[in-house]
This record gives structure tokens, C-alpha cells and sequence, in this order.
């Protein structure tokens, strides 16, 4: 199975300030279907991007998603403090799915 | 407006069976896969399975294939996750999830439910 390996583990940033998350994977991902999450505290995760690129309905256009291959990343162009959360990535190109462990942003 | 209810918490010992439930709401149940995600105390994210309430055709992650059981009640629009012998490590929180699918085992996620909290401690 593809292993996804997320960096860093804690981000530490100022709100307004831009945050870059990485995901990498043991291998390529097919077709660069990669999607990303969010989860706060006591939430259920919520999906941000999905095809490495796309953002799904209703996410702010802060969030940004890129990559291909074997390496993705999201941006968040300006933190706002709802912004601060856990992050997943997940990759769905081969079988089983598989999720990264998380990066954490938060408040500097 | 699409929506996933899970049942409440739940509380059980090592060897005990539990069924939780998943209601769906806002769409053709019948039309859409639903699946299961684990997450255990402090932890990523585990697919489980997914199941088609059309024909009840499953897919289960090599992980958890035999240790857990899919089903739904399409009367009734719900999805079930349920164990025959529960062990302590199967404490965690278990979210019931819609996926946007690819192909057979192509597929994200974009709808969660709140999840439910299963504890398992003797």
C-alpha cells in the first residue's frame, strides 16, 4: 500500500501569515488523486481538495492545492484563526486508500 | 441538504458485540457507496469499508476484513458497522462517510458524519 508521509508535524504560524503543508508518497500517485482534509478539534474531518488541485464546495479560495507524482503540498495563502486545525492528505489512486498522519497548524 | 447521523457513544467490555448505526438524509440512498473511517485516540484517519446499498456489494481494507461487518437497511436509509467480539484496541472514533468514487477502489470522501466514540475497557 502507498504510505503517505506528511511534514512538517507542527506548523507554527501567525494568523494572516502563509503556511505550506507537504505530503509525500512512497510511490506515485495515479492520476494525482490526492485529496486533503480538515479536522478541528472534536470535528469530523472536512474535505478541502480533492484530484491534488480542485477545492471542494464552499472552501475559500485561500487554500490552494498542488503536486503530482509522489510529492503534493496545500497552501493557505493567509491564516485566518478558523484555520487552525489538523490536516490530512489521502491518497486514492491505488488500493487500499491511504491517509497521511497529520500536520498540525498552529497559533504562533 | 445532504447529511449523515450516527448513534451516540457507546460503552462496552472485551468480547462484547456492538452494532452503530449510520442515518442517511438528503439524497437517493440507494444511489450513492457509504463507507466507515477509524480513527483511533489521537491518530490518523483508517478506511474500513464501503458498501452499496443498491445491491449491498462491500469492499472492506485488507485491514479490516474479517474483524468488522457492512450492511444496510434501505427501508429505514441506514448503514451499520458492527463486531462480533470487540477488543480493547478497537477503542476510537468511527466516522460514516459518503465517498466520491473513481473506480472500484478509487475513492475520496465528501460528506462525514460526527462521528461516534466506541470505548472498549473491561
Amino acid at each position: 500500500e502507498i504510505v503517505l508521509t506528511q511534514s512538517p508535524g507542527t506548523l507554527s504560524v501567525s494568523p494572516g501569515e502563509r503556511a505550506t503543508l507537504s505530503c509525500r508518497a512512497s510511490q506515485s500517485v495515479r492520476s494525482n488523486y490526492l485529496a486533503w482534509y480538515q479536522q478541528k478539534p472534536g470535528q469530523a474531518p472536512r474535505l478541502l481538495i480533492y484530484g491534488a488541485s480542485s477545492r471542494a464546495t464552499g472552501i475559500p479560495d485561500r487554500f490552494s492545492g498542488s503536486g503530482s507524482g509522489t510529492d503534493f503540498s496545500v497552501t493557505i495563502s493567509r491564516l485566518e484563526p478558523e484555520d487552525f486545525a489538523v490536516y490530512f492528505c489521502q491518497q486514492y489512486g491505488s488500493s487500499p486508500v491511504t491517509f497521511g498522519e497529520g500536520t498540525k497548524v498552529e497559533i504562533k | 441538504e445532504v447529511q449523515l447521523v450516527q448513534s451516540g457513544a457507546e460503552m462496552k467490555k472485551p468480547g462484547e458485540s456492538l452494532k452503530i448505526s449510520c442515518k442517511a438524509s438528503g439524497y437517493r440512498f440507494t444511489a450513492y457507496w457509504i463507507g466507515w473511517v477509524r480513527q483511533m485516540p489521537g491518530k490518523g484517519l483508517e478506511w474500513m469499508g464501503i458498501i452499496y446499498p443498491g445491491d449491498s456489494d462491500t469492499i472492506y481494507s485488507p485491514s479490516f476484513e474479517g474483524q468488522v461487518t457492512l450492511s444496510v437497511d434501505t427501508s429505514i436509509n441506514t448503514a451499520y458497522l458492527q463486531w462480533s467480539s470487540l477488543k480493547g484496541s478497537d477503542t476510537a472514533i468511527y466516522y460514516c462517510v459518503r465517498p466520491v468514487k473513481y473506480a472500484v477502489s478509487q475513492f475520496y470522501f465528501d460528506v462525514w458524519s460526527q462521528g461516534t466514540l466506541v470505548t472498549v475497557s473491561s
